[in-house]
């Protein structure tokens, strides 16, 4: 069962550089999203996407791009990394939320970026 | 304002015994869920826990149990006869409105869970 499947795992770069997360999730799910992570601020949301085609900004979107061209992969591109971009990244995916039966979220196992 | 308020930055407890993990919230949706997550020192977040603002009963799995308490807009984290690999990084968050339209997870800033021998 592979769930959500983020690559890399660690990533160094320079400030300057652009880089793609990958993030695939196996489950049919229609939702998708990235968080960042800092600490002492718990998960903030980038972009999410509500089906293959269709993705809206989040809480953090600046320096970041994402598109959906299928169902299973939800690529976030950081297009001229910044040092303020250094944190944890997190794809999630989840079913289409249904009325009184919400359904958590499953997460990849995240991204430790690096800017320097 | 922050929305999920977890006020105990860390927390110590011995094997086998009890702890209870703080979470309020707040919103003024009446349609609301309430997660737990814990992320081990390995990165991963796992789903623990969920509880939706209609459910009757306190929600439970396994070992763990959440302690919601509506009009006091809490919804704490019981953890039964901890187990040293219960250590680890605990997150409450909470997704509002009902539908089937998006809404993202708002997250506090997490507790961490130290438990010894």
């Amino acid at each position: 069962n592979a769930g959500v499947t983020q690559t890399p795992k660690f990533q160094v770069l320079k400030t300057g550089q652009s880089m793609t997360l990958q993030c695939a999730q196996d489950m049919n799910h229609e939702y998708m999203s990235w968080y960042r992570q800092d600490p002492g601020m718990g998960l903030r949301l980038i972009h999410y996407s509500v089906g293959a085609g269709i993705t809206d900004q989040g809480e953090v979107p600046n320096g970041y791009n994402v598109s959906r061209s299928t169902t299973e992969d939800f690529p976030l591109r950081l297009l001229s990394a910044a040092p303020s971009q250094t944190s944890v990244y997190f794809c999630a995916s989840s079913p289409r939320y249904e009325f009184r039966n919400n359904t958590e979220a499953f997460f990849g196992q995240g991204t430790r970026l690096t800017v320097v | 304002a922050q929305k999920i308020t977890q006020t105990q930055p860390g927390m110590f407890v011995q094997e086998k015994e009890a702890v209870t993990l703080d979470c309020t919230y707040d919103t003024s949706d009446p349609s609301y869920g309430l997660f737990w997550y814990k992320q081990p020192s390995s990165g991963e977040m796992i789903f623990l826990i969920y509880q939706g603002s209609y459910d009757q009963q306190n929600a439970t799995e396994g070992r763990y149990s959440l302690n919601f308490q509506k009009a006091r807009k809490s919804a704490n984290l019981v953890i039964s006869a901890s187990q040293l690999g219960d250590s680890a990084m605990y997150f409450c968050a909470m997704r509002e409105g009902g539908g089937t339209g998006f809404q993202k997870l708002v997250f506090g800033t997490g507790t961490r869970l130290l438990v010894s021998p």
